[in-house]
């Protein structure tokens, strides 16, 4: 079984700034995949960045990038320089055995001109 | 083109109502999913399914069976529906690589908001 845990309910930044989403995770596997996804208030589900566990390198998708703690079970987004088009809602999941995702809570980003 | 597309988009019944949601991939995946958004928004994955074959069931009340009549096609069927099923529900779909984790992302349909009176 595995856990996410992301403990920010709400933040919020001025456009342009620098913002950081903390998550969590727990599992017990070796091979694992953690991703961000975005759902804006068109409830869509959108890919943000991922990362595989096994890669010690941080993955960075434009003005998103991630910093992965493999032994602290940390998977925090940055996102840089923000738009207001950032505003939503920010899901951490981790991915393991045939295709289940675990979500966490969520956290409301909001992006303030 | 729609890569997940998910049919209704809205869907309102009564309390003891059966109804069914309809989902559609036209990415050439072999599995695909449901998950469901609660008034939280707490996403939980219910069902999985690679190949028309169930490989997650997740603790689901009998009430609600997924049909899969090909592997681009998912459909989720619900009896008796109860206020608490009240949520929005979410198809994805992704593809795997036989005896490995799944490595690439799931992509989601649009959601269907499910509201029981």
């Amino acid at each position: 079984a595995q856990t996410v845990t992301q403990s920010q309910p709400e933040m919020s930044v001025q456009e342009a700034e620098t913002v950081t989403l903390s998550c969590t995770y727990d599992t017990s596997e070796n091979n694992y995949y953690l991703f961000w996804y975005k759902q804006p208030p068109s409830r869509q589900m959108i890919l943000v960045i991922r990362q595989e566990a096994y890669k010690q390198q941080n993955a960075t998708e434009n003005r998103f990038s991630v910093n992965f703690q493999k032994a602290a079970k940390s998977f925090s987004l940055k996102i840089s320089d923000s738009q207001l088009g950032d505003t939503a809602m920010y899901f951490c999941a981790v991915f393991t055995s045939y295709g289940k995702l675990t979500f966490g809570q969520g956290t409301i980003l909001t992006v303030h001109p | 083109d729609t890569a997940v597309s998910q049919t209704p988009k809205y869907l309102v019944t009564q309390m003891g109502n059966d109804k069914s949601i309809k989902c559609e991939q036209n990415l050439g995946h072999d599995t695909m999913y449901w998950y469901k958004q609660d008034s939280k928004k707490f996403l939980k994955i219910m069902f999985s399914y690679n190949n028309k074959e169930l490989i997650i069931n997740e603790t689901v009340p009998n009430r609600f069976s997924p049909k899969s009549p090909d592997k681009a096609h998912l459909n989720l069927h619900i009896n008796s529906l109860e206020l608490g099923d009240s949520a929005v529900y979410f198809c994805a779909s992704s593809q795997t690589t036989v005896g490995r984790p799944v490595v690439s992302e799931q992509f989601f349909g649009p959601g269907t908001r499910l509201t029981v009176l």
